[in-house]
């Protein structure tokens, strides 16, 4: 019964290419978000989506466009990938936007090569 | 903007002992506050938060912290520490009525010792 879930869990890719990133949550939440973990763990906020809609867009590569086809699924594709997307994608849901928990997936690992 | 800073990118203390990782939060305005737990190779877990109601937050796993505005502080402490506690801790900031927007701080790795 895993509440939010990602896939792959690990990507290896070389560069140029491009690929997607999935994110369902089973938690019936109306918001959920993307993170980067880069390689000292350093998390950042990409995105946010609330009932389908984009309410965040941080300072991210127009290359990333986060795709919400319903409030259950958050998904992410990244074209032209560079060596620096090396990273942990985490996707996370909450309900409501203020100050409830947000409650992460397992991470999707991508090793841009 | 808003921001957190941890001091101490690792902390080591030894089974039994208090644990204290530190967090202090820049913002004109008293924001609310998380503890996220990091195991390894996991997604984050959510410790505690503060959100204007009592300035003493206990949470999951025994850890509490305490919001101290005059010293614009979030500490996080748990009285003993035990080795399932080894992990990455992040202390995070989210803006009132700015939407759940989470900025982390750099990360704390505590080692637990025999």
């Amino acid at each position: 019964d895993t509440a939010v879930s990602q896939t792959p869990k690990y990507l290896v890719t070389q560069m140029g290419n491009d690929k997607s990133i999935k994110c369902e949550q089973n938690l019936g939440h109306d918001t959920m978000y993307w993170y980067k973990q880069d390689s000292k763990k350093f998390l950042k906020i990409m995105f946010s989506y609330n009932n389908k809609e984009l309410i965040i867009n941080e300072t991210v590569p127009n290359r990333f466009s986060p795709k919400s086809p319903d409030k259950a699924h958050l998904n992410l594709h990244i074209n032209s990938l560079e060596l620096g997307d090396s990273a942990v994608y985490f996707c996370a849901s909450s309900q409501g936007m203020e100050t409830e928990t947000q409650y992460f997936g397992p991470g999707t690992r991508l090793l841009v090569l | 903007a808003q921001s957190v800073t941890q001091l101490g990118s690792h902390v080591s203390v030894s089974e039994g002992a208090l644990v204290l990782l530190r967090c202090n939060y820049s913002s004109s305005v008293p924001p609310y506050l998380f503890w996220y737990v990091q195991y390894p190779n996991q997604g984050l877990q959510l410790l505690l938060k503060y959100t204007s109601a009592a300035t003493l937050v206990k949470g999951i796993n025994g850890f509490e912290a305490e919001f101290k505005k005059s010293e614009t502080s979030f500490h996080l402490t748990k009285p003993s520490a035990h080795m399932s506690d080894a992990a990455e801790y992040f202390c995070a900031v989210s803006p009132t009525g700015g939407g759940n927007k989470l900025t982390f701080g750099t990360g704390t790795q505590l080692k637990v010792e025999l």
